[in-house]
């Protein structure tokens, strides 16, 4: 079973900061098969970044993902009042074929 | 427009069944992958389940296995997950996604997502 860990658990900025979310997978993934999602309170989760790096229809661009291997990064370059939420990274495997890591808390400074 | 609707969720006691449901429109469902998640209060997310569009493949998560059954009614634009011997750490929101696009198109991704039914197993 493939691993995702995220950190760090929370990170504190303040808006017009840059925010940089890493996960790490327990063992080689391909680069296709990392996601990212964001979560508001109280909403379902929204798919931001899909093979690690390609933003999803109507993303903002100052959301990228990078990343290779084991070691993948979501980037926000300047954060909006609207981006303070949890993140989570997705991965797809093999037995079991999908995980989520246990997601990064943005929240203000 | 695209929209992903559960239902079925509520009050159940430990070892009883349920039966969530989830309507699809705005998109050809006979096309698409579909997934069943879960989040219990507070905590993260957990996939429990995906279906392939003609129902010929699906898999569990291991915490489910045995216990749940995934199942898709593509003249009705529905997937179902029946819920039987259910346990209190099955307490949970369960959403249903779509794969963002047909198989092969793109790298996989869930989009859109539904609001989600709320299954709450207790005495």
């Amino acid at each position: 079973e493939i691993v995702l860990t995220q950190s760090p658990g929370t990170l504190s900025l303040s808006p017009g900061e840059r925010a940089t979310l890493s996960c790490r997978a327990s063992q080689s993934i391909s680069s296709n098969y990392l996601a990212w999602y964001q979560q508001k309170p109280g909403q379902a989760p929204r798919l931001l970044i899909y093979g690690a790096s390609s933003r999803a229809a109507g993303i903002p661009d100052r959301f990228s993902g990078s990343g290779s291997g084991t070691d993948f990064t979501l980037s926000i370059s300047r954060l909006e009042p609207e981006d303070f939420a949890v993140y989570y990274c997705q991965q797809y495997g093999s037995s079991p074929p999908i995980t989520f890591g246990p997601g990064t808390k943005v929240d203000i400074k | 427009q695209v929209q992903l609707v559960e239902s079925g969720g509520g009050l159940v006691k430990p070892g009883r069944s349920l039966r969530l449901s989830c309507a699809a429109s705005g998109f050809t469902f006979s096309d698409y992958y579909m997934n069943w998640i879960r989040q219990a209060p507070g905590k993260g997310l957990e996939w429990v389940s995906y279906m392939s569009p003609t129902g010929s493949t699906k898999d569990y998560a291991d915490s489910v296995k045995g216990r749940f059954t995934i199942s898709r009614d593509n003249t009705k634009n529905s997937v179902y997950l029946q819920m039987n011997n259910l346990r209190a750490e099955d307490t949970a929101v369960y959403y249903c996604a779509r794969q963002q696009s047909r198989f092969g198109e793109l790298p996989p991704g869930f989009d859109p997502w539904g609001q989600g039914t709320l299954v709450t197993v207790s005495s």
